[in-house]
């Protein structure tokens, strides 16, 4: 069960859009159309905004997207605003469920 | 309101034991595969362990497997997870989650901090 790969940080401007990537295998990420994606600030509890690769659930604004192709997904946040600034951690259905190391989103 | 609630954590000696427990209201908690998840300080989320609506199913990850037990109480709206033998390593802050579907955790509780010294 080893954790699936993200970059340890990324950044943009407010306004700007980016990405984030998560890496898995052909086990996890590339077997399921079951990746989900949290965003977690400082002393939170993680917060579900994409599930099954880019389904939102009630309440996430469109500004986060999801897709994924072969053993990567990715996370979009387009339109960066400064609350936007927290940590994204990846997840994938696999024998059981398996995360990402996580990437601290910098908002300039 | 759907909400989660642990209750249990504290500072236990390396070889001791601690019970957590997961208070759920405001949803189906019969029908709700449930799941404990970790976050060691300043690190990233692991997943712990996972049970079925009815109990008949439970995993867990390698690193526990013969030390922690999850359990729950469908009568009480309750999970559990009897954590045995707890080493340095198992420090963190434990999270009660909700399965949504597939490895996705909609519900989370606020979380217990557990730290082995």
């Amino acid at each position: 069960q080893s954790a699936l790969t993200q970059p340890p940080s990324a950044s943009g401007s407010p306004g700007q859009s980016v990405t984030i990537s998560c890496t898995g295998t052909s086990s996890d990420v590339g077997a399921y159309n079951y990746v989900s994606w949290y965003q977690q600030h400082p002393g939170k509890a993680p917060k579900l905004i994409i599930y099954e690769v880019y389904k939102r659930p009630s309440g996430v604004p469109d500004r986060f997207s999801g897709s994924k192709s072969g053993n990567t997904a990715s996370l979009t946040v387009s339109g960066l605003k400064a609350d936007d600034e927290a940590d994204y951690y990846c997840s994938s259905h696999a024998a059981s469920g398996v995360f990402g190391g996580g990437t601290k989103l910098t908002v300039l | 309101e759907v909400q989660l609630v642990e209750s249990g954590g504290g500072l236990v000696q390396p070889g001791g034991s601690l019970r957590l427990s997961c208070a759920a209201s405001g949803f189906s908690f019969k029908n709700s595969w449930m799941n404990w998840i970790r976050q060691a300080p300043g690190k990233g989320l692991e997943w712990v362990a996972s049970m079925n609506p009815d109990g008949s199913e439970k995993y867990d990850v390698d690193s526990v497997r013969g030390r922690f037990t999850i359990s729950r109480d469908n009568a009480e709206n309750s999970l559990y997870l009897q954590m045995n033998s707890l080493r340095a390593e198992d420090t963190a802050i434990y999270y009660c989650a909700r399965d949504h579907a597939y490895s996705s955790y909609d519900v989370w509780g606020q979380g217990t901090m557990v730290t082995v010294s």
